[in-house]
């Protein structure tokens, strides 16, 4: 059965330091997504992306963040400058349809020290 | 802005009782609404969705969620709870349009022997 993937796992840096998180969506997906989950808390929606252009981005994703699909299969979030705050589970997703079902991946542990 | 709210943030069950979990929902205009199951170190996955057909909808699992509109709900039930269901449940909710999903703060059920 496809799957939403994601690497690393576990992502450990230090403050101010850029990272890169990437997602591998489901093969004839059009939509995506990240969200993510602080320790304790809800989820979050923090960016879309259709056809090679952000949809929408909730106000977390400010000016540090930033998403690329740079080859047609890798869907990837960059923090340019990483804070103790942006500690949290990356969660990507896709869709297929306009009306479809988002489908998660594992998520990739962020760790800020 | 479309928000949920799902009271509780732990329930406990014992094996074969039932399982309720309560989602009340803010919408401007018709909801589709979704139950999500995380469990431990996994992404999230899609139990069952409404999206204004039936009012009973049925997911995997054996759960299923009443969609009230009078009372703005989307319970998520199960008649018998096994140790397998102990995960944490998340409602989310999203417009009819571009469907960014909004979640609630979660609920963990405990299920014990």
């Amino acid at each position: 059965e496809p799957e939403v993937t994601q690497t690393p796992s576990h992502q450990v840096t230090q403050m101010g330091q850029e990272v890169i998180l990437r997602c591998v969506p489901i093969s004839n997906h059009l939509y995506f997504y990240w969200y993510r989950q602080i320790l304790g808390q809800k989820v979050e929606f923090l960016v879309s992306f259709y056809n090679n252009e952000i949809s929408e981005k909730s106000e977390i994703f400010d000016d540090q963040f930033s998403v690329e699909r740079p080859d047609g299969s890798n869907f990837t979030l960059k923090i340019r400058s990483t804070k103790l705050e942006d500690s949290a589970m990356y969660f990507c997703a896709s869709r297929r349809d306009f009306d479809g079902e988002q489908f998660f991946g594992p998520g990739t542990r962020l760790t800020v020290l | 802005a479309q928000s949920v709210t799902q009271l509780g943030s732990h329930v406990s069950v014992s094996e074969g009782a039932l399982v309720l979990l309560r989602c009340n929902y803010s919408s401007s205009v018709p909801p589709y609404l979704f139950w999500y199951v995380q469990y431990p170190n996994q992404g999230l996955q899609l139990l069952l969705k409404y999206t204004s057909a039936a009012t009973l909808v049925k997911g995997i699992n054996g759960f299923e969620a009443e969609f009230k509109k009078s009372e703005t709900s989307f319970h998520l039930t199960k008649p018998s709870a096994h140790m397998s269901d102990a995960a944490e449940y998340f409602c989310a909710v999203s417009e009819t349009g571009f469907q960014k999903l909004v979640f609630g703060t979660g609920t963990r059920l405990l299920v014990s022997p």
